[in-house]
Protein backbone atom coordinates (compact mmCIF):
# COMPACT_ATOMS: atom_id res chain seq x y z
CA UNK A 1 0.00 0.00 0.00
CA UNK A 2 3.03 2.37 -0.32
CA UNK A 3 2.68 2.99 3.20
CA UNK A 4 0.39 6.38 3.03
CA UNK A 5 -1.80 6.98 5.41
CA UNK A 6 -4.90 10.08 5.71
CA UNK A 7 -5.97 11.67 8.58
CA UNK A 8 -8.89 12.28 9.16
CA UNK A 9 -10.68 9.62 6.82
CA UNK A 10 -13.83 11.69 7.49
CA UNK A 11 -14.67 15.21 8.26
CA UNK A 12 -17.94 17.15 8.43
CA UNK A 13 -17.24 20.98 8.33
CA UNK A 14 -18.99 24.49 8.07
CA UNK A 15 -18.78 26.60 5.16
CA UNK A 16 -16.13 29.22 6.21
CA UNK A 17 -14.52 27.02 8.59
CA UNK A 18 -10.51 26.46 7.92
CA UNK A 19 -9.52 22.44 7.67
CA UNK A 20 -6.40 20.97 7.18
CA UNK A 21 -5.85 17.39 5.79
CA UNK A 22 -2.90 15.19 6.57
CA UNK A 23 -1.07 12.79 4.09
CA UNK A 24 1.62 11.13 5.84
CA UNK A 25 4.27 8.58 3.98
CA UNK A 26 6.75 6.12 5.23
CA UNK A 27 8.83 5.22 2.13
CA UNK A 28 10.61 8.86 1.58
CA UNK A 29 9.09 9.38 -1.88
CA UNK A 30 10.19 12.61 -3.06
CA UNK A 31 6.91 13.70 -5.03
CA UNK A 32 3.64 13.65 -3.91
CA UNK A 33 0.11 14.91 -4.67
CA UNK A 34 -3.43 15.93 -3.40
CA UNK A 35 -6.32 14.78 -5.85
CA UNK A 36 -10.17 15.35 -5.35
CA UNK A 37 -12.29 13.05 -6.86
CA UNK A 38 -15.82 14.11 -7.89
CA UNK A 39 -18.91 12.66 -9.75
CA UNK A 40 -18.61 13.54 -13.53
CA UNK A 41 -14.64 14.80 -13.25
CA UNK A 42 -12.80 12.18 -11.95
CA UNK A 43 -9.51 12.67 -9.99
CA UNK A 44 -8.36 16.58 -10.44
CA UNK A 45 -5.11 18.02 -9.02
CA UNK A 46 -4.63 20.56 -6.51
CA UNK A 47 -1.02 20.75 -5.78
CA UNK A 48 1.80 18.46 -5.87
CA UNK A 49 5.53 18.76 -4.15
CA UNK A 50 8.54 17.97 -5.45
CA UNK A 51 10.63 17.99 -2.23
CA UNK A 52 10.27 19.77 1.25
CA UNK A 53 9.03 23.26 0.62
CA UNK A 54 9.05 22.76 -3.26
CA UNK A 55 5.45 22.71 -3.82
CA UNK A 56 3.50 24.00 -7.16
CA UNK A 57 0.03 24.70 -8.27
CA UNK A 58 -1.69 21.67 -10.01
CA UNK A 59 -5.15 21.93 -12.41
CA UNK A 60 -8.45 23.14 -9.52
CA UNK A 61 -5.59 24.92 -6.80
CA UNK A 62 -7.90 27.83 -6.14
CA UNK A 63 -8.74 27.84 -2.50
CA UNK A 64 -6.31 25.57 -1.50
CA UNK A 65 -2.82 25.98 0.15
CA UNK A 66 -0.42 22.74 1.12
CA UNK A 67 2.78 22.85 2.97
CA UNK A 68 5.92 19.98 3.10
CA UNK A 69 8.16 20.90 6.11
CA UNK A 70 9.34 17.42 5.95
CA UNK A 71 9.69 14.46 3.35
CA UNK A 72 7.28 12.26 5.01
CA UNK A 73 4.17 14.41 5.41
CA UNK A 74 2.28 16.67 2.97
CA UNK A 75 -0.66 19.16 4.61
CA UNK A 76 -3.62 20.28 2.48
CA UNK A 77 -5.48 23.33 3.84
CA UNK A 78 -8.53 25.02 2.69
CA UNK A 79 -8.15 28.28 4.65
CA UNK A 80 -12.09 28.56 4.42
CA UNK A 81 -14.14 25.86 3.70
CA UNK A 82 -16.87 26.36 1.30
CA UNK A 83 -19.53 23.90 0.04
CA UNK A 84 -18.22 23.52 -3.39
CA UNK A 85 -14.88 21.96 -1.74
CA UNK A 86 -17.00 19.64 -0.55
CA UNK A 87 -15.53 15.74 -2.03
CA UNK A 88 -13.39 12.86 -1.29
CA UNK A 89 -9.44 14.08 -1.32
CA UNK A 90 -6.61 11.56 -2.24
CA UNK A 91 -2.89 11.98 -1.75
CA UNK A 92 -0.72 10.22 -3.83
CA UNK A 93 3.12 9.52 -4.27
CA UNK A 94 4.88 8.82 -6.92
CA UNK A 95 8.25 6.74 -7.61
CA UNK A 96 10.71 7.04 -10.54
CA UNK A 97 8.66 5.77 -13.54
CA UNK A 98 5.82 7.47 -12.81
CA UNK A 99 3.47 5.36 -11.09
CA UNK A 100 1.35 6.90 -8.79
CA UNK A 101 0.28 5.15 -5.58
CA UNK A 102 -2.75 6.18 -3.29
CA UNK A 103 -3.63 6.93 0.37
CA UNK A 104 -6.96 5.62 1.09
CA UNK A 105 -8.63 9.13 0.62
CA UNK A 106 -10.44 11.56 3.34
CA UNK A 107 -13.94 12.01 2.77
CA UNK A 108 -15.08 15.92 3.58
CA UNK A 109 -18.54 17.36 3.63
CA UNK A 110 -18.73 21.43 4.12
CA UNK A 111 -22.10 21.98 5.23
CA UNK B 1 -10.45 19.12 -25.16
CA UNK B 2 -9.68 17.24 -22.32
CA UNK B 3 -5.96 16.10 -21.72
CA UNK B 4 -7.26 12.47 -21.26
CA UNK B 5 -10.63 11.07 -22.68
CA UNK B 6 -12.01 7.58 -21.54
CA UNK B 7 -15.14 5.77 -23.79
CA UNK B 8 -18.42 7.13 -21.88
CA UNK B 9 -19.52 3.88 -19.55
CA UNK B 10 -21.23 2.67 -17.73
CA UNK B 11 -20.46 -0.86 -19.62
CA UNK B 12 -21.67 -4.15 -19.07
CA UNK B 13 -20.68 -7.82 -19.85
CA UNK B 14 -21.41 -11.20 -19.25
CA UNK B 15 -19.19 -13.09 -16.82
CA UNK B 16 -16.25 -14.85 -18.90
CA UNK B 17 -16.25 -12.13 -21.77
CA UNK B 18 -14.08 -9.77 -22.97
CA UNK B 19 -13.90 -6.31 -21.78
CA UNK B 20 -12.28 -3.18 -23.68
CA UNK B 21 -11.81 0.21 -22.21
CA UNK B 22 -10.63 2.67 -24.25
CA UNK B 23 -8.87 6.09 -23.67
CA UNK B 24 -7.53 9.14 -25.99
CA UNK B 25 -4.65 11.56 -25.71
CA UNK B 26 -4.30 15.04 -26.73
CA UNK B 27 -0.19 15.18 -25.95
CA UNK B 28 1.93 13.74 -28.34
CA UNK B 29 4.73 14.09 -26.19
CA UNK B 30 3.04 11.20 -23.47
CA UNK B 31 5.24 8.34 -23.30
CA UNK B 32 3.89 6.12 -20.37
CA UNK B 33 0.07 5.17 -19.17
CA UNK B 34 -1.34 3.59 -16.71
CA UNK B 35 -4.35 1.84 -15.98
CA UNK B 36 -5.75 2.06 -12.33
CA UNK B 37 -8.97 0.46 -11.12
CA UNK B 38 -10.87 2.12 -8.40
CA UNK B 39 -13.59 -0.28 -6.27
CA UNK B 40 -16.57 2.03 -4.96
CA UNK B 41 -15.95 4.08 -1.94
CA UNK B 42 -11.67 2.51 -2.44
CA UNK B 43 -8.41 5.04 -3.47
CA UNK B 44 -6.90 4.22 -7.22
CA UNK B 45 -5.36 0.53 -7.84
CA UNK B 46 -2.31 1.13 -10.36
CA UNK B 47 -3.24 -2.47 -12.35
CA UNK B 48 -1.25 -1.61 -15.61
CA UNK B 49 1.53 0.74 -17.03
CA UNK B 50 2.53 0.84 -20.51
CA UNK B 51 5.85 2.68 -21.92
CA UNK B 52 5.96 1.46 -25.19
CA UNK B 53 3.97 0.89 -28.67
CA UNK B 54 2.46 -2.38 -28.86
CA UNK B 55 1.10 -4.92 -26.31
CA UNK B 56 1.57 -5.54 -22.65
CA UNK B 57 0.31 -8.43 -21.58
CA UNK B 58 -0.11 -9.46 -17.51
CA UNK B 59 -2.73 -12.54 -16.49
CA UNK B 60 -6.21 -11.36 -17.71
CA UNK B 61 -5.29 -7.93 -18.57
CA UNK B 62 -3.44 -6.31 -21.51
CA UNK B 63 -2.82 -2.48 -22.14
CA UNK B 64 -2.45 -1.57 -25.54
CA UNK B 65 -0.57 1.56 -26.97
CA UNK B 66 -0.70 3.02 -29.96
CA UNK B 67 1.22 6.40 -30.10
CA UNK B 68 0.33 7.27 -33.40
CA UNK B 69 -2.95 7.32 -33.00
CA UNK B 70 -3.14 8.48 -29.25
CA UNK B 71 -5.38 5.55 -28.07
CA UNK B 72 -4.59 3.32 -25.19
CA UNK B 73 -6.69 0.52 -24.42
CA UNK B 74 -7.07 -2.12 -21.61
CA UNK B 75 -8.57 -5.53 -22.34
CA UNK B 76 -9.90 -8.17 -19.50
CA UNK B 77 -10.11 -11.30 -20.40
CA UNK B 78 -12.02 -14.20 -19.26
CA UNK B 79 -13.81 -11.00 -17.20
CA UNK B 80 -15.28 -12.00 -13.76
CA UNK B 81 -17.51 -10.26 -11.18
CA UNK B 82 -14.83 -9.21 -9.26
CA UNK B 83 -14.00 -7.02 -11.79
CA UNK B 84 -16.79 -4.68 -11.62
CA UNK B 85 -14.82 -1.30 -10.68
CA UNK B 86 -14.83 2.25 -12.37
CA UNK B 87 -11.12 2.13 -14.04
CA UNK B 88 -9.44 5.08 -14.71
CA UNK B 89 -6.50 5.64 -17.58
CA UNK B 90 -3.79 8.20 -16.56
CA UNK B 91 -0.98 9.83 -18.17
CA UNK B 92 2.31 12.08 -16.40
CA UNK B 93 3.03 15.01 -16.80
CA UNK B 94 0.84 17.08 -15.23
CA UNK B 95 -0.46 13.38 -14.50
CA UNK B 96 -4.14 13.98 -15.97
CA UNK B 97 -6.49 11.05 -15.37
CA UNK B 98 -9.48 10.49 -17.68
CA UNK B 99 -12.87 10.61 -16.02
CA UNK B 100 -12.97 6.80 -15.78
CA UNK B 101 -15.18 3.98 -17.29
CA UNK B 102 -17.58 1.41 -14.88
CA UNK B 103 -17.49 -1.61 -15.64
CA UNK B 104 -19.80 -4.35 -14.48
CA UNK B 105 -19.75 -8.10 -14.74
CA UNK B 106 -23.19 -9.84 -14.97
CA UNK B 107 -22.51 -13.74 -13.23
Amino acid sequence: DAGITQSPRHKVTETGTPVTLRCHQTENHRYMYWYRQDPGHGLRLIHYSYGVKDTDKGEVSDGYSVSRSKTEDFLLTLESATSSQTSVYFCAISVPRGEQFFGPGTRLTVL
Amino acid sequence: QKEVEQNSGPLSVPEGAIASLNCTYSDRGSQSFFWYRQYSGKSPELIMSIYSNGDKEDGRFTAQLNKASQYVSLLIRDSQPSDSATYLCAAPGQFYFGTGTSLTVIP
